[in-house]
């Protein structure tokens, strides 16, 4: 079975500061891993994606994850936060193996950025 | 390009009333489709998935049925709706044995009355 844990449900930064926020997965096959954000009252939008080709992985707004596989980790970091990053933000987890393959996500991560 | 459309955007129902969400994909054909559920401070719950027309898996035994009539349209119903409901529900896509990520449509929020 797969899962992730996301450290901390509230996190809150001053706007210019280092965003980081932690996932932690656990799999027995090798992972594709996700982090996706949702603003209020809308669907998620997909920040990045690992799938086992370089493990410091860009996305979008200025985000980077990197994959590490000795501490099960996959960190979403930013920089320089900007007030327009104020959102929740989810990590999630999958397998490459099939139609069925499902994602699961973690609880959340609520960021709020501090002028 | 693919787009992904859910509705209604917001509906308040009473208890025991019945229930019906669409969700229809365009852009693509025999996508995976899903529904999920999010409650307050409870993350995404995986309600149903489905690989093909009528073929339907169901993750949380509960209150709630899909459908998959056609090839790109997810429906969500209830034949009488619990408090317990209430939530915000997605709909999302994603291509067959692709890197598993997932597209998702704007969201419907239910409050159950």
């Amino acid at each position: 079975a797969q899962s992730v844990t996301q450290l901390g449900s509230h996190v809150s930064v001053s706007e210019g500061a280092l965003v980081l926020l932690r996932c932690n997965y656990s799999s027995s096959v090798p992972p594709y891993l996700f982090w996706y954000v949702q603003y209020p009252n809308q669907g998620l939008q997909l920040l990045l994606k690992y799938t086992s080709a370089a493990t410091l992985v860009k996305g979008i707004n200025g985000f980077e994850a990197e994959f590490k596989k000795s501490e099960t980790s996959f960190h979403l970091t930013k920089p320089s936060a900007h007030m327009s990053d104020a959102a929740e933000y989810f990590c999630a987890v999958t397998s490459y193996g099939g139609a069925t393959n499902k994602l699961i996500f973690g609880t959340g991560t609520l960021l709020a950025v501090q002028p | 390009s693919q787009t992904i459309h859910q509705w209604p955007a917001t509906l308040v129902q009473p208890v025991g009333s019945p229930l019906s969400l669409e969700c229809t994909v365009e852009g693509t054909s025999n996508p995976n489709l899903y529904w999920y559920r999010q409650a307050a401070g409870r993350g995404l719950q995986l309600l149903f998935y489905s690989v093909g027309i009528g073929q339907i898996s169901s993750e949380v035994p509960q209150n709630l049925s899909a459908s998959r009539p056609q090839d790109r349209q997810f429906i969500l119903s209830s034949k009488k709706l619990l408090l317990s409901d209430s939530g915000f529900y997605l709909c999302a896509w994603r291509m067959m044995r692709n890197t598993g990520e997932l597209f998702f449509g704007e969201g419907s929020r239910l409050t159950v009355l």
